[in-house]
């Protein structure tokens, strides 16, 4: 059973406009999310994340809310650029287990 | 199924030995990655293979080493020059063209005593 779930494969926004990345999770244990992103060819890299003490996280062009009453996070990409186009992948942990539970990815192309 | 699997989950390592983490993948994948993850922090690369016999150093290699002799199988090992080896460890699999698919292992958890 998928804990964290991605629900759209891929996803096309034109250069300059807001690109909105969601991720759905069922475990209310989870208390600690993360974004990664990934090149073709090339290992996942950290982006950004956020802790459920907090409902927003901000790194300059990235954003990303936590809603744990829906148990939903979303990253915002605000402008989007053509150097954003790559799979990201939402992840989850918990506190005292080790371990992150990965989303499956959304494949998100920028164009121009 | 196919998947990558890392073993084993616990792994314990008294002060100046070496050890070695495994990880499998039957993705027919050509790149394998390994990363370690401290608490509060992203992953942070290791070392990478793109391809059998051949693996370049990642950002924190100091302290590890790596064999890439299969395909399938890119073991880690932790040396006892790395100063702070305990962490969790995370091993990951990609295709090397335009896959963009990334699979993860489970971890291994590292603890020195």
């Amino acid at each position: 059973d998928q804990q964290v779930k991605q629900n759209s494969p891929s996803l096309s926004v034109q250069e300059g406009r807001i690109s909105i990345l969601n991720c759905d999770y069922t475990n209310s244990m989870f208390d600690y999310f993360l974004w990664y992103k990934k090149y073709p060819a090339e290992g996942p890299t950290f982006l950004i994340s956020i802790s459920s003490i907090k409902d927003k996280n901000e790194d300059g062009r990235f954003t990303v809310f936590l809603n744990k009453s829906a148990k939903h996070l979303s990253l915002h990409i605000v402008p989007s650029q053509p150097g954003d186009s790559a799979v990201y992948f939402c992840a989850a942990s918990m506190r005292g287990a080790d371990g992150l539970t990965f989303g499956k990815g959304t494949h998100l192309i920028i164009q121009p | 199924d196919g998947g990558i699997t890392q073993s084993p989950k616990y792994l314990f390592r008294k002060e100046g030995q070496n050890v070695t983490l495994s990880c499998e993948q039957n993705l027919n994948h050509d790149a394998m990655y390994w990363y370690r993850q401290d608490p509060g922090q992203g992953l942070r690369l290791i070392y990478y293979s793109q391809i059998v016999n051949d693996f370049q150093k990642g950002d924190i290699a100091e302290g590890y080493s790596v064999s890439r002799e299969k395909k399938e199988s890119f073991p880690l090992t932790v040396t006892s020059a790395q100063k702070n080896p305990t962490a969790f460890y995370l091993c990951a699999s990609s295709g090397s063209t335009t896959n963009t698919e990334a699979f993860f292992g489970q971890g291994t958890r590292l603890t020195v005593v």
